[in-house]
Parts: C-alpha cells; structure tokens; sequence
C-alpha cells in the first residue's frame, strides 16, 4: 500500500519568515507528485504538478522541490504572508491507474 | 474555464434523512472524487471513482454512503440516514487523468440538525 506523508501536522511561523514542509512518498513506481493548497472554506487549489527527479517548480513566493530517488517533496514559501495560512496537501498517484493518495497536509498557520 | 460545480450550496436535513450531494465534473475528465471536512477538522477523502466504479474508498466511505454516475455528467454523492457527525463540508473533485491536477468544486456544507 502507498502510503503519502507530511510532516509536520501543523505549522506555526510569524509574518516574513520563510518555511518549508515535507511530503514522503515510496519511491518506487513513482507517476506524480502534487501539491494543494486548501483555505479554510474554499475549495483546494492546484499548486503543482511534478513528475521529474529533481524538477523545481515555483509560483510567486512558493516553490517546491522533488527527488524521486529518495521519495520526497519539499514545499517552500518564501517571506509568509498571512494569505499564506491554509492546509497543504501533497498527493500520488497509488499506479498506473493514477488514483491519488493523499497525505493528511501541513496546517500552516501565519502569526502576525 | 472548465469548473467542477456542486449543487446545492448549503443543505441541511434532518436526522435520519437522505441527502444527495450533487456533482458535475469537468466534462473530459475521468476521475472523479468525494471529500469532506468538518470543521476545523483535516481533510478526508471519502471514495474516488473510475470507469463507472469506485476504485478506491475509505474507512469512512461506509454503508452509509453510495456514489452514483447516473447520467454521464452528474456524480453523485448519497448519504442514508444521515447522522449529527455527518455535518461537515463536502467536496468533489475531477482529474483528467491521476497525474494531471485535480480541480474541485467549491463544496456543499452539509449540516444535520
């Protein structure tokens, strides 16, 4: 079974300071690895979509890292704003099927 | 743009009764997911669908729940006898493929009273 992991659960960074997170994932039969953000009464919202050994992808201030070879995923967000504030959510597809399995997220919480 | 659109918005319901969450996924899509939220609770999926049949599910996803593809467009979401602990956001999602992002619809808040 594949299993999507992030750590750590929850997240508490003040206003401007950068920050990352972690997505774990098997590395073996590996198709994508995606990244969610998810803000609390809105609906989730693609970040990325890797499927390269060391592909970096960036938008804005977030960025996110992959490294198949070893099965993970970094999530970077660089000088956090309060929008910031939101659960992230990486997933994988299980196989060749491609159903996602998702992790339980990061809660990211922003202090002003 | 192509959207993932819930109907309705809001339903609240008795205890005891039947819901149906409604869905239209994006229309060349061939993955369809359920999950839901309580509040201030984490995400949980539910069930994910494909080829006209649930492919995976949680441990939530009981005899309580069924999901439905009726008419080709519409995916649904029923929930029998429905409980207080019921009460949460629920969300569905489409992707077109398991490696192309997932684009969700913006929810049904289910509140059981």
């Amino acid at each position: 079974i594949l299993n999507v992991e992030q750590s750590p659960q929850s997240l508490h960074v003040q206003e401007g300071d950068s920050t990352n997170f972690t997505c774990s994932f098997p590395s073996s039969n590996f198709y994508a690895l995606h990244w969610y953000r998810w803000e609390t009464a809105k609906s989730p919202e693609a970040l990325f979509v890797m499927t390269l050994n060391g592909d970096e992808k960036k938008k804005g201030r977030i960025s996110a890292t992959l490294n198949t070879k070893e099965g993970y995923s970094y999530l970077y967000i660089k000088g956090s704003q309060p929008e910031d504030s939101a659960t992230y959510l990486c997933a994988s597809p299980l196989d060749s099927n491609y159903q996602l399995i998702w992790g339980a997220g990061t809660k990211l919480i922003i202090k002003p | 743009e192509p959207e993932v659109t819930q109907t309705p918005s809001h339903q609240v319901t008795q205890m005891g009764q039947e819901v149906i969450l409604r869905c239209v996924p994006i229309s060349n899509h061939l993955y369809f997911y359920w999950y839901r939220q309580i509040l201030g609770q984490k995400v949980e999926f539910l069930v994910s669908f494909y080829n006209n049949e649930i492919s995976e599910k949680s441990e939530i996803f009981d005899d309580q729940f069924s999901v439905e593809r009726p008419d080709g467009s519409n995916f649904t979401l029923k929930i029998r006898s429905t409980k207080l602990e019921d009460s949460a956001m629920y969300f569905c999602a489409s992707s077109a493929y398991g490696n192309t992002e997932a684009f969700f619809g913006q929810g049904t808040r289910l509140t059981v009273v």
